[in-house]
């Protein structure tokens, strides 16, 4: 049972435009959400996150919206650059016993064309 | 910034055999995890530590063991592996705190032949 869907599963955009990736989750105890970044080779990163209480977070061309009422997150990346080819991941943890323990989404591999 | 290292980065190992990933993390972070990736999968949990002495299971703890000797050590360990082991495995550390970031380590390539 997949509880956090990724998509797309890939996508390409060219230099200077703006990319959006989009997850959506199942358990409404979920309250933290990070996205990670991934170059082939290496382990994830963490690139941005936001907790339930919020609805945006923005890291300079990186922002992350959350709507608690659909269960959906999304994450915004603007002039993207081709150093920003990488796989992305969407995560969620919850409270209470489940605290700390991450699921994930299947990842987004983004193609930046210069 | 967070250090996490693994090791070996790549094993190759034969079915049936014993098989130990190392993890150190020099962030004296509690809590730690192992992960493995595979194509279509994303990332799954396989084991997890509150701290020295303790192990969780993860949600996929099927054929393998943790082991958390120290605060900066934790180990996985497949008794028996077999070729559906097969998959790059990544550790992580984190610290108790609102949001529970995560630090990942490069990865260790296994192939189970």
């Amino acid at each position: 049972q997949q509880q956090v869907r990724q998509s797309p599963q890939s996508l390409t955009v060219w230099e200077g435009g703006t990319t959006v990736l989009t997850c959506s989750y199942e358990d409404s105890t979920f309250n933290y959400f990070p996205w990670y970044q991934q170059f082939p080779g290496e382990g994830p990163a963490l690139l941005i996150s936001i907790l339930s209480v919020s609805d945006k977070k923005e890291d300079g061309r990186f922002t992350t919206f959350f709507n608690k009422r659909e269960k959906k997150l999304s994450l915004h990346i603007i002039d993207s650059q081709p150093g920003d080819s990488a796989t992305y991941f969407c995560a969620a943890s919850g409270a209470g016993a489940n605290t700390g323990k991450l699921t994930f989404g299947h990842g987004t591999i983004l193609r930046v064309h210069p | 910034e967070a250090a996490v290292t693994q090791s070996p980065r790549n094993k190759v190992a034969v079915t049936g055999g014993k098989v130990t990933l190392s993890c150190n993390q020099t962030n004296n972070h509690n809590n730690m995890y192992w992960y493995r990736q595979d194509t279509g999968h994303g990332l799954r949990l396989i084991h997890y530590s509150y701290g020295a002495g303790s192990t969780e299971k993860g949600d996929i703890p099927d054929g393998y063991k943790a082991s958390r000797p120290s605060q900066e050590n934790f180990s996985l360990i497949l008794e028996l592996a077999t070729p559906s082991q097969t998959s790059v495995y990544f550790c992580a550390s984190g610290a108790p705190a609102w949001g529970y970031e995560q630090y990942f380590g490069p990865g260790t390539r296994l192939t189970v032949l």
